[in-house]
Order: C-alpha cells, then structure tokens, then sequence
C-alpha cells in the first residue's frame, strides 16, 4: 500500500524568502515520487519526479527535492519565492506494480501564498 | 505540441441525469488515467487504461461509474444517475508509458468540473 502526507495545507511566506513544502510517504515497494503544481481552474503541472536516479532532483521554475529514505521524506523547496509561485502543490507517489500503469496516490495538497 | 484536451470545461447537470466527459490525450500515449478532484482535496485515482485495455478500474466509486476507450486513443467516462456527491473536478492524464517501469510523468488536461444541482 501507498501512502503521502503533506504537512499543513497553507503556507504563507513572502517574496523572496525560502519556500518548504514538506511531504511524507509510505510505500511496500521502492516508491517513485512527483511533486505537481496546480494554478487555479487549470489541471496539473509536472514540477520534478524522482526516479532512483539521484536523490536531489531539481525541477522546472527554480524548485528541487531531496529523497531521503530514512525519513521516508521527499521535501520541496525554493531559495527565493516569486508572486507566481502562489498556487497549490500536490506530493505523489507510484510504485512498480504490475498492471497499475504507475497511478498516482496524491497528498491533500498545500497552498502557497507569497506575500509581497 | 497538443497537450491533454478535456471537455467540456464545466458541466452542469440535474440529479438523475447521466453525463459524458471526454478526454483526448497526448497522441501515441498508451496510457490514460482518470482521477477525481473534490473541492480542496488531492486527486483521487479513478481508473486506468493501457491502449484500449482497462487494466484497473479499482478507484470507481459505484457501478454508475463508466469508462471506455474502444480505439485506444480518446477516451469517455460516463456517470449515469448522477447524484450530488459526484460534484466534482474530473481529470485525464497520459503518459507515454513503455514496459513495466512506471516512472513516467502523466501529463494532465485542465479537467472537467462537474455541478450536480
């Protein structure tokens, strides 16, 4: 079974200072991991996924995530936000498993809002 | 290039009333996926189809939920007898998947959003 966590579903920060979205996980087998932006009215946008690779992946606009397996963690961040960044951002995991085609389980999400 | 087109974009709808959402996904993209997106929620996972096979279609709620993709390529999830709780965003997602590695990114279209009055 899989599982994510996001921790507090509004984050407030202002422009210019560092942006931490933070996202836990659970999975039987080893997990593949996606963070997706979401600007209002409009479907899902990929930002950055892990893959086994390498355990900092960076993303599209700035942002990056570090896998840590110990803390079964996979946390967002950005040095410095923008007013753009204001959206909400969903924590995803998938797994090998036969036949599933590697569906998403998502987080609850978390709104960013920047302040100017 | 294209990307993942859903329609329509909003649709209104009395309870009792079925309903036809369409998704037509990124050509060549053997996968679809649908999801289901309730108001300040995460997406939830609805069904899956490889081609024209629906692999798993363990996340429909109820038997008025359908799904087909007869060609492999658009697909159709259809809700019959529509009650209020299906008040919701409906998205379709493809990827290119390839083999049995499942770490492809799915590509989203702008959904659905559904209104049961």
């Amino acid at each position: 079974a899989q599982s994510v966590t996001q921790l507090g579903s509004h984050v407030s920060v202002s422009e210019g200072a560092l942006v931490l979205l933070r996202c836990n996980y659970s999975s039987s087998v080893p997990p593949y991991l996606f963070w997706y932006v979401q600007y209002p009215n409009q479907g899902l946008q990929l930002l950055l996924k892990y893959t086994s690779a390498a355990t900092l992946v960076k993303g599209i606009n700035g942002f990056e995530a570090e896998f840590k397996k110990s803390e079964t963690s996979f946390h967002l961040t950005k040095p410095s936000a923008h007013m753009r960044d204001a959206a909400e951002y969903f924590c995803a995991v998938s797994g090998l498993v036969y036949n599933q085609g590697g569906k998403l389980i998502f987080g609850q999400g978390t709104e960013l809002s920047v302040k100017p | 290039g294209a990307g993942v087109s859903q329609s329509p974009r909003y649709k209104v709808a009395k309870r009792g009333q079925d309903v036809a959402l369409r998704c037509d996904p990124i050509s060549g993209h053997v996968s679809l996926f649908w999801y289901q997106q309730a108001l300040g929620q995460g997406p939830e996972f609805l069904t899956y189809f490889q081609n024209e096979a629906q692999l798993d279609k363990s996340g429909l709620p109820s038997d008025r939920f359908f799904a087909e993709r007869p060609e492999g390529s658009v697909s159709t999830l259809k809700i019959q007898r529509t009650q209020q709780e299906d008040s919701a965003v409906y998205l379709c997602a493809s990827s290119l998947f390839v083999g049995a590695t499942s770490n492809e990114a799915q590509h989203f279209g702008d959904g659905t959003r559904l209104s049961i009055l």
